[in-house]
């Protein structure tokens, strides 16, 4: 079975610009979280969705937004891009919501380069 | 304070050695617990579940300690395939309360 996938891998965009990420779970998965992982820091959680809905947001602005469609693929969206935003973007999908103890799995990553 | 805290490292230590990293938390609702390994520009990957009675997996011995609000990480007769950086996972809440959080991580490096 193929992992989680996302797309694209890398990406140069410059300030002010808006950024669409995109997200492919793991067949049977109905839960996306999206990440961001700054070098040398632990991944930052953005957003949870389970069956379409959003289940958790962290600390970020609202410049950033997400969805998840009826396939359960999501989509992550930044505007108004900072050169802070430059980071590696990760999303991971679970069987179910992760409180409920089941474990998420990371796809490759985006990496935003932000000049 | 960090709502999760990890000693950074890194850690170096000789071929068959054994490892042990711990990982506090502040949040006493927290639910679930896991450990995961990054390779260098890498993506994470599940390491193993925490249980409440610990749990084992191979050389690899889980601990969680809600008491205390730390969860650890044993790893036994350490190779060099196993160094990485080293992430605690801890999630709390439930539906629109979720939140995940990820410990910054602990490097770790196996010399011959």
């Amino acid at each position: 079975d193929a992992g989680v996938t996302q797309s694209p891998t890398h990406l140069i965009k410059t300030r002010g610009q808006q950024v669409t990420l995109r997200c492919s779970p793991i067949s049977g998965h109905k839960s996306v979280s999206w990440y961001q992982q700054v070098l040398g820091q632990g991944p930052q959680f953005i957003f949870q969705y389970y069956e379409k809905e959003e289940r958790g947001r962290g600390n970020f602005p609202d410049r950033f937004s997400a969805r998840q469609f009826p396939n359960y693929s999501s989509e992550l969206n930044v505007n108004a891009l900072l050169l802070g935003d430059s980071a590696l973007y990760l999303c991971a999908s679970s069987f179910v919501v992760v409180e409920l103890s089941y474990e998420q799995y990371f796809g490759p990553g985006t990496r935003l380069t932000v000049t | 304070r960090k709502e999760v805290e990890q000693d950074p490292g890194p850690f170096n230590v000789p071929e068959g050695a054994t490892v042990a990293f711990n990982c506090t938390y502040s949040n006493s609702a927290s639910q679930s617990f896991f450990w995961y390994r990054q390779d260098c520009r890498k993506e994470p990957k599940l390491l193993m579940s925490v249980y409440s009675s610990g749990n084992e997996d191979g050389r690899f011995t889980a601990q969680l300690n809600r008491a205390s609000q730390y969860i650890s990480l044993l790893i036994r007769d350490s190779k060099l395939s196993d160094s990485a950086t080293y992430l605690c996972v801890v999630s709390s809440g439930y539906s629109s309360a979720s939140k995940i959080i990820f410990g910054s991580g602990t490097r770790l490096s196996i010399r011959p």
